[in-house]
């Protein structure tokens, strides 16, 4: 299996843009996650679906920021429009089982000027 | 917020020598997990240990648990260069909620 993969790997983007990030979770495992990492606030859980359905949107910072999963094999995470202090790794992982191993991609790094 | 935190933030430590880190939370948990992330790469799990575990081995890694302190050690013997990287513990509450990190603990071995 490829593992989670993530795309773009970096994006640097001016403030009030959109950004997209997309994610392809391992087939066949049913919860998708989506974390924020930064040196001051660490790795913060966004938001997390379970079969295609969100969970648990409280983590989403503001109405800036919008998930969807339309399908068992696609998620995205949109900001729109972005700030710098967005700027932050955004790793996409996905699991069988909601408290089992979490299988992480190699994260998005986006830099917002 | 944040469940679980490690300590120390950072420890240098020369190949060879073990290495302990710890992690402390807050709420009653149903497992514990450590990942280890290694520079510009995502996270990858090490090692799970549950509520009614009190030690589990895995290679070179050694983890315990105890639930009336609320915490949880990571040991690594015989530590090498390839160790270095940031560790961390992660929990969750009730069964079916995403599991939180902690800010971790950046570990450097030195040949």
């Amino acid at each position: 299996d490829a593992g989670v993969i993530q795309s773009p790997r970096h994006e640097v983007t001016e403030m009030g843009q959109e950004v997209t990030l997309r994610c392809k979770p391992i087939s066949g495992h049913d919860y998708l996650f989506w974390y924020r990492q930064t040196m001051m606030r660490g790795l913060e859980l966004l938001i997390y679906f379970n079969n295609n359905v969100p969970i648990d949107d409280s983590g989403m910072p503001e109405d800036r920021f919008s998930a969807k999963m339309p399908n068992a094999s696609f998620s995205t995470l949109k900001i729109q429009p972005s700030e710098p202090r967005d700027s932050a790794v955004y790793f996409c992982a996905s699991s069988f089982g909601g408290s089992g191993e979490l299988f992480f991609g190699e994260g998005s790094r986006l830099t917002v000027l | 917020s944040q469940q679980g935190e490690e300590d120390p933030q950072a420890l240098s430590i020369q190949e060879g020598e073990n290495a302990t880190m710890n992690c402390s939370y807050k709420t009653s948990i149903n497992n514990l997990q450590w990942y280890r992330q290694n520079s510009g790469r995502g996270l990858v799990h090490l090692i799970l240990i549950r509520s009614n575990e009190r030690e589990k081995h895995s290679g070179r890694l050694r983890v315990t648990l105890d639930t009336s302190k609320k915490s949880s050690s990571l040991l690594i013997t015989a530590s090498r260069a390839a160790d270095t990287a940031s560790y961390f513990c992660a929990t969750e509450g009730q069964a079916g909620t995403a599991l939180i990190f902690g800010k971790g603990t950046t570990l450097s071995v030195s040949s």
